[in-house]
């Protein structure tokens, strides 16, 4: 599965739209993108998944550049309740088993 | 609720104990997927099981087990505990093997003393 890299922190104000940037340079033609989020110590929870096209529903929408190579994650109007850790991850959608694996995330503080 | 529920919310026990963690899945998913969240590893996969059977393992200790039973439940059993298995253990499950987003539990505060 891709590596990815995402910034270690950043902060958005209330009300505005929280860009949160992935790296993933290294993705296969089969691998898509994944974002999930974590608030406090809670169970981390499903945001979005796509793998080429530009992707959208309740929660976000995720913007893929056409070579696949980054993405970003788009909160179109923060609130304070999306402070979190956000993770992004690259899986390959491959026969068998696959696991998410989580790296270090993007802490995003919503400040009012 | 996120559908997938995990017993017990909190565990304190002494070095050297056995525990055991369970996790049943939300309805209609047939894999089962733990893992280990520490303040300095961050989210480690531990393993996971398909409808009863084992189907990958990552960071695993030996002294850590687990299965899943045929009403899909799972249960991970930690022994001979140490102080740094102190962590929440998630558990998360999917409709297929690895499935389009996993669900996960609010978790298990295991703390070694």
């Amino acid at each position: 599965d891709a590596k990815t890299t995402q910034p270690p922190s950043m902060d958005c104000a209330e009300g505005r739209a929280a860009n949160l940037p992935c790296n993933h340079s290294t993705i296969s033609g089969n691998e898509y993108v994944y974002w999930y989020r974590q608030i406090h110590s809670q169970g981390p929870q499903y945001i979005i998944h796509g793998l080429k096209n530009n992707e959208t529903n309740e929660m976000a929408s995720l913007i893929i550049t056409e070579d696949r190579k980054s993405s970003t994650l788009i909160l179109p109007h923060a609130t304070l309740r999306d402070t979190a850790v956000y993770y992004c991850i690259g899986l390959r959608d491959r026969a068998g088993s696959y696991q998410l694996t989580f790296g270090k995330g993007t802490k995003l503080s919503v400040i009012p | 609720d996120s559908g997938v529920t995990q017993t017990p919310k909190h565990l304190i026990t002494a070095t050297g104990q056995r525990v055991t963690l369970r996790c049943s899945p939300r309805s209609g998913d047939l894999s089962v997927y733990w893992y280990q969240q520490s303040l300095d590893q961050g989210l480690q996969f531990l393993i996971q099981y398909y409808n009863g059977e084992e189907r990958a393992k990552g960071n695993i200790l030996e002294r850590f087990s687990a299965q899943q039973f045929p009403d899909l439940h799972s249960e991970l059993n930690l022994s001979s505990l140490e102080l740094g298995d102190s962590a929440l253990y998630f558990c998360a499950s999917s409709v297929e093997q690895g499935g389009y987003g996993y669900t996960f539990g609010s978790g298990t505060r295991l703390t070694v003393v």
